[in-house]
């Protein structure tokens, strides 16, 4: 199946700076992208989604100004936490969207989490 | 907003059992949906993709069946295995991909 990266796989960083994570689709293109969120023991919870040369779209109740998307290629899409707080601490799980081979739908294809730690 | 409902929240068996999870939606209109695993302080793990027009899936000792008009999926697993231990999740494909709580299964040996 195709296969998604995320880098870094985990990121400890200070209150107040910025954090910045990727996700690549490594052998499709991917013209949307989708980024969520996972408290612990929760399920995961759709924030963005990412598409390629446009505006992401945002879920209700996710800050656009604190969660910067940028989908600048048809493999590559970036989250930023900006201005980073404890509270964003959590696992931030993307995906691309690709063609099933047999049949007229979509199948997700999920990276493996970055696990971020705010001090 | 979409909403997907997944029980039981948690099951434990012996091993050996087959046994079957439940995942519910709000909305008939689907694109797909999958079944997701995902074991502890990990990524998930795609199990099965049933598309809206297919009734059902199999993978090995996996089966997963599709009601849209019900609003219902099932994940049936056969013969449970320790190594089976892990949070199952239902993700249902609404043009975006919305996820259940998950139903965290321990298989005891």
């Amino acid at each position: 199946g195709a296969v998604v990266s995320q880098h870094p796989s985990w990121v400890i960083c200070k209150s107040g700076t910025s954090v910045k994570i990727e996700c690549r689709s490594l052998d499709f293109q991917a013209t949307t992208m989708f980024w969520y969120r996972q408290f612990p023991k929760q399920s995961l919870m759709l924030m963005a989604t990412s598409n390629e040369g446009s505006k992401a779209t945002y879920e209700q109740g996710v800050e656009k100004d604190k969660f910067l998307i940028n989908h600048a290629s048809l493999t590559l899409s970036t989250l930023t936490v900006t201005s980073a707080h404890p509270e964003d601490s959590s696992f931030y799980i993307c995906s691309a969207r690709a063609p099933v081979t047999k049949g007229s739908s979509y199948e997700q294809y999920f990276g493996p989490g970055t696990r971020l730690t705010v001090t | 907003k979409q909403e997907v409902t997944q029980i039981p929240a948690a099951l434990s068996v012996p091993e050996g059992e087959n046994l079957v999870l439940n995942c519910s939606f709000t909305d008939s209109a689907i694109y797909n949906l999958q079944w997701f695993r995902q074991d502890p302080g990990k990524g998930l793990t795609s199990l099965l993709l049933i598309q809206s027009s297919q009734r059902e899936q199999t993978s090995g000792r996996l089966n997963a069946s599709l009601d849209k008009s019900s609003g219902r999926s099932t994940l049936y697993i056969a013969a449970s295995q320790p190594g089976d231990s892990a949070t199952y999740l239902c993700a249902v494909d609404f043009n975006k991909f919305y996820f259940g709580s998950g139903t965290k299964l321990n298989v005891k040996p």
